[in-house]
């Protein structure tokens, strides 16, 4: 157990709705990480929050956002969803800014139907 | 921009037998090299990770990894493999300053009785 939780573990929907996963970071941790994990691309970094504030970007799409709030979870939210947006996405943390060992959640496994 | 590789996409092993997994970077500086697992509908784990110092580094789980400057490796090793060690390997490259870790397509591995 990483210390990193993330709800909900499974999500259905359908296309054109949207969605919000959830992270909790492990105690301490200040910065949070988003990756989307598919098969025909891999494991892909989409953005990076630290005490609050987005740090980094990465392959996120415009349809996609996200936030850290004042407790330092964060949510992803996933609109006007498409079938290629299925996907599992997971959340890391990390102590520092710059730090780079990065603590993995369980993921959140999203079926677009 | 800096880039993994994990030549074998799927290897398949019997219990006992020793395991190398290969992992190749291209980065012009020395890199922050990681390896991760992921179980079967499980998240992320660290297995080990090399910043510097000995280029010989021990993990969990009985794995170990060499750095190879010359050969811009970070192979994965096991004496010996057991049936639990069945999963998907990454292999994740960091540079220093806040950048996202970049991360191989993965290695699955199959251990056979």
């Amino acid at each position: 157990d990483s210390g990193v939780t993330q709800t909900p573990k499974h999500l259905i929907t359908a296309t054109g709705q949207r969605v919000t996963l959830r992270c909790s970071p492990r105690s301490g941790d200040l910065s949070v990480y988003w990756y989307q994990q598919s098969l025909d691309q891999g494991l892909q970094f989409l953005i990076q929050y630290y005490n609050g504030e987005e740090r980094a970007k990465g392959n996120i799409l415009e349809r996609f956002s996200a936030q850290q709030f004042p407790d330092l979870h964060s949510e992803l939210n996933l609109s006007s969803l498409e079938l290629g947006d299925s996907a599992l996405y997971f959340c890391a943390s990390s102590v520092e800014l710059a730090a780079k060992t990065q603590y993995f959640g369980p993921g959140t496994r999203l079926l677009v139907l | 921009a800096q880039s993994v590789t994990q030549p074998d996409i799927h290897i398949t092993v019997s219990e006992g037998a020793s395991l190398e997994l290969r992992c190749n970077y291209s980065y012009g500086a020395t890199p922050y090299l990681f390896w991760y697992v992921q179980s079967p509908g499980q998240g992320l784990q660290l297995l080990l990770k090399y910043f510097s110092g000995d280029t010989l580094v021990q993990g969990i789980k009985g794995f170990e990894a060499e750095f190879k400057r010359s050969q811009s490796s970070f192979n994965l090793r096991k004496p010996s493999v057991h049936w639990s060690d069945a999963a998907e390997y990454f292999c994740a490259v960091g540079m220093s300053g806040n950048t996202p870790l970049v991360f191989g397509k993965g290695t699955r591995l199959s251990v056979i009785a």
